[in-house]
Parts: C-alpha cells; structure tokens; sequence
C-alpha cells in the first residue's frame, strides 16, 4: 500500500545548527504535505504545509522543500533551539492523511 | 486554527471495560477524525466521523470495538469497548480547518 516514510529515526544537533528532516513519500497521487512537531505528553502540533503545485514554503525558522521527482520532502529549521526538540513527522494528503513514522531530534545546548 | 480539548487526559482501565473519550472544538467543523498512537510509534487513522452519518471505519478497526458518535458539529465521542492491555495507545482527536487537520493533545489510556 501506500506509506510515507522517514530517511533518520533520530537526530542530534548542536543548538544553533541548522537541522534538516527528511521524508520520502510513495504516493505520487498526494497533492498537500504536512509537517507536524510532537512533544512529550502533547498532540502533534501543525508546523507548515505545502501544496504539490510548489517546491519550497518557508515560514519562522522552517522551510519544507519538496521534490516531486523523487518524492522527496524535507524540513529544514534554521538556528536550532532547545525548544525544538520532539518528534517530527511528515504526513501526506491522497484522500487521507497518512503519516510517516517520525524522527525524533535532540538539540544539545 | 481550531482549539481542540479532550477529556480524559488519561486514564488507567482494567481489561474487560470500556471508557469513552470526548472531544470537543471550538468551533463547527465537518469533518472530525480518530487516530491511535502506540507507544513509540506513528499516528494511525482509526475512523473518520461526519455529523449526521455513521463513521467510516480503516482497515483493521471496526465500529463493535471502537463505537463513536457525532451528535453535532463541535463533538465527538470514541469507545474504546472491552479493552485489552494491547488498547494501551494515546487515542488523538482531529478536525480539517481550513484546508489543514489539526489535532486535540490526546488521551493517555493504560489498560492493566
């Protein structure tokens, strides 16, 4: 069936580095793409999406590419914070919303 | 964005029972949606709730053990029926505002 799929489980930055998330996705059907942020204890929490007709949105520290080529989607946080760090997941719209399986990032002070 | 609660935050049950979980919006939205997270893992659609009709059910979930009821625009309920310790999952409510889904913080339910 179809999945979207994380490339790293985890992730360790140093604070103030630049982090990025990867994503790959398998249905070439998905029109609207999702990255959410989970904290511990939390529900996800909505970060930024991007529609299929772009390649790159960019909004507070975050910029989502995607590639459609490849279908290949990845999020990027700029000047990683300590409060960044939780479980990120992708997730893409094809009638539904499916999500990928997560990474978790760990920014160290 | 839409404001999203859910009560219980959490809840420790005994096998056999059953406890059902309310989720309520500030504000009228038509679709309204379920999802388990086991622990360590991903979200995972159990149902897609529409006021005025029954809930459209995903593989591998079925309305006998997960019942839900969608009496108006801001409120849903999921059961969670004769649990088993393999229940133990956060069960998260969700609603699409425009054009985007957003999700409540989740119910925490242990089952001994």
């Amino acid at each position: 069936g179809e999945s979207v799929g994380l490339h790293l489980p985890t992730l360790s930055v140093q604070e103030g580095d630049n982090s990025i998330i990867n994503c790959a996705y398998s249905n070439s059907a998905s029109d609207y793409f999702i990255w959410y942020k989970q904290e511990s204890g939390k529900g996800p929490q909505f970060i930024i999406d991007i529609r299929s007709n772009m390649d790159k949105r960019q909004g507070q520290r975050v910029t989502v590419l995607l590639n459609k080529t490849v279908k290949h989607l990845s999020l990027q946080i700029a000047a990683t914070q300590p409060g960044d760090s939780a479980v990120y997941f992708c997730a893409e719209m094809g009638g539904k919303l499916i999500f990928g399986q997560g990474t978790e990032l760990s920014v160290k002070p | 964005s839409a404001v999203i609660s859910q009560k219980p935050s959490r809840d420790i049950c005994q096998r056999g029972t059953s406890l059902t979980i309310q989720c309520q919006v500030d504000s009228q939205v038509t679709m309204m949606f379920w999802y388990r997270q086991q622990p360590g893992q991903s979200l995972t659609l159990i149902a897609t709730a529409n006021q005025g009709s029954e809930a459209t059910y995903e593989s591998g979930f079925v309305i006998d053990k997960f019942p839900i009821s969608r009496p108006n625009l801001t409120f849903s309920t999921l059961t969670v029926s004769n649990m088993s310790p393999e229940d133990s999952s956060i069960y998260l409510c969700s609603v699409e505002s425009l054009d985007t889904q957003y999700f409540g913080p989740g119910t925490r339910l242990t089952v001994l």
